[in-house]
């Protein structure tokens, strides 16, 4: 079945450091990929997306490739700031006409601190 | 546009006792999705409801769990009687999921529950 691997937390950087989140899916067909956030106290937050192979999805200095020849979604930021600590969370929805399963696949989510 | 709006933000109760949890997703979103998340894991689909059916609640605890979507807007999730392993945080999410897109969910703040 279809799944969804993220990098063990707890991951610790300071301030400006460089972030990369490892994500990898398996899947049948061309899934969608999301990354969302989940700052203290707070739900879940659509961080990324991206729909399709090569696709690059991107917010607030966030991105991340859709790579379909090595099933990866690796979340990077090039100069982390003390507000992006926060777990994080790859996810991935089946392939469009998939029948009647739309549900999300999530991965375990990577805690993520930055110090100042 | 409003997001989705949940209550309570937070419920404490005896175990054994019944509790409720209500949901009122994003104006026009025809799919709600209930989740369980525990401490420091993704979170759990309990059901998904597409207008007023529920289309997968193949991980809603029959026996002590029920949920119903009157006239395919809000919801409510209901407990009874509540057990101590219940202790989690109940999230509620809703989309727009349309044949030819992507499963793009929007989160609500989530409600804490404290089984004693």
């Amino acid at each position: 079945g279809n799944s969804v691997t993220q990098m063990e937390g707890p991951v610790t950087l300071s301030e400006e450091a460089f972030l990369t989140i490892n994500c990898t899916y398996t899947a049948t067909g061309y899934p969608s990929l999301f990354w969302y956030v989940q700052y203290p106290g707070e739900g879940l937050q659509l961080l990324l997306k991206a729909t399709k192979a090569d696709d690059k999805g991107s917010n607030k200095g966030f991105e991340a490739t859709y790579r379909k020849e090595t099933t990866s979604f690796h979340l990077e930021k090039g100069s982390v700031q003390v507000s992006d600590s926060a777990v994080y969370f790859c996810a991935l929805s089946e392939a469009k006409n998939a029948g009647n399963n739309r549900k999300l696949i999530w991965g375990l989510g990577t805690s993520l601190a930055v110090n100042p | 546009e409003a997001g989705v709006v949940q209550s309570p933000r937070y419920k404490i109760i005896e175990k054994k006792q019944p509790v409720a949890f209500w949901c009122n997703p994003i104006s026009g979103h025809n799919t709600l999705y209930w989740y369980r998340q525990n401490l420091g894991q993704g979170p759990e689909l309990l059901i998904r409801y597409e207008n007023e059916e529920a289309v997968d609640d193949s991980q809603l605890p029959k026996d002590r769990f029920s949920a119903e979507r009157l006239k395919g807007v809000d919801s409510t999730l209901k407990i009874q009687p509540a057990e101590l392993g219940d202790s989690a945080v109940y999230l509620c999410a809703s989309s727009l999921v349309r044949r030819e897109g992507y499963n793009e969910q929007f989160f609500g703040p989530g409600t804490r529950l404290t089984v004693l």
